[in-house]
């Protein structure tokens, strides 16, 4: 399967405690992005990257949310000292830069905060 | 401030029908719009795109219009099937005709059900 690969599917996790999630993207994107999804809404964008630079962040993502692309591949996204609040999907998509941006999604990370 | 919205948030209909999903928009500056179907547990799935120099375009059982005078956008289906049943959203993008194009702002989405 060479589509974009989340890990983990479903995160459990307490209160106050820090996640790492990770996205693969299709191996020939040089783009990536995160978004934030809740039930019955539409992903949220929260950051891109261009290869390994991070271009663009919303002020949805506080001081507790990094992500980082260190090679211009994979990425993580954590979220330190969860709050119940951060319950939700966390999507990846990636695209191709220089053409049309279509983003292809990964089948996200489900964040349960307790 | 400026967003991607939808007017029905369920739509039912008759397999073999037609479906029609529409989607309004507000910022004028936006150039790229995007349809998206969305099954229960998965992510998004790209179905049809349209830049804002056109008005119509057609894929597979598809067509999109962009109507920029009344800032509307509309997806339609033909001969929708049971498999057609999702969420189907529309996201908008900014600076994809001048080379750049990042994030895609999502409208809440619509509900499809297909009733045999």
């Amino acid at each position: 399967d060479t589509g974009v690969s989340q890990d983990p599917r479903h995160k459990i996790t307490k209160r106050g405690q820090n996640v790492t999630f990770r996205c693969d993207p299709i191996s020939e994107h040089n783009r990536l992005y995160w978004y934030r999804q809740t039930l019955g809404q539409g992903p949220e964008f929260l950051t891109y990257f261009q290869n390994e630079a991070q271009l663009e962040k919303s002020r949805l993502l506080s001081d507790r949310f990094s992500a980082e692309r260190p090679k211009g591949s994979f990425s993580t996204l954590e979220i330190q000292r969860t709050e119940q609040g951060d319950s939700a999907m966390y999507l990846c998509a990636s695209s191709l830069s220089g053409g049309k941006n279509i983003q292809y999604f990964g089948a996200g990370t489900r964040l349960s905060v307790l | 401030g400026e967003s991607v919205g939808l007017h029905l948030p369920t739509l039912s209909v008759q397999e073999g029908d037609n479906s029609i999903i529409n989607c309004a928009y507000s910022n004028s500056a936006s150039d790229y719009f995007i349809w998206y179907k969305q099954e229960s547990g998965k992510g998004p799935q790209f179905i049809i795109d349209i830049r804002s120099n056109m008005d119509k375009r057609q894929g597979q059982r598809v067509t999109v219009l962009l109507n920029k005078t009344v800032k509307h956008l509309s997806l339609q289906i033909a001969a929708t099937q049971p498999g057609d049943s999702a969420v189907y959203f529309c996201a908008e993008n900014i600076g994809e005709l001048t080379g750049g194009g990042n994030k895609l702002t999502f409208g809440t989405g619509t509900q499809l059900k297909v009733e045999l």
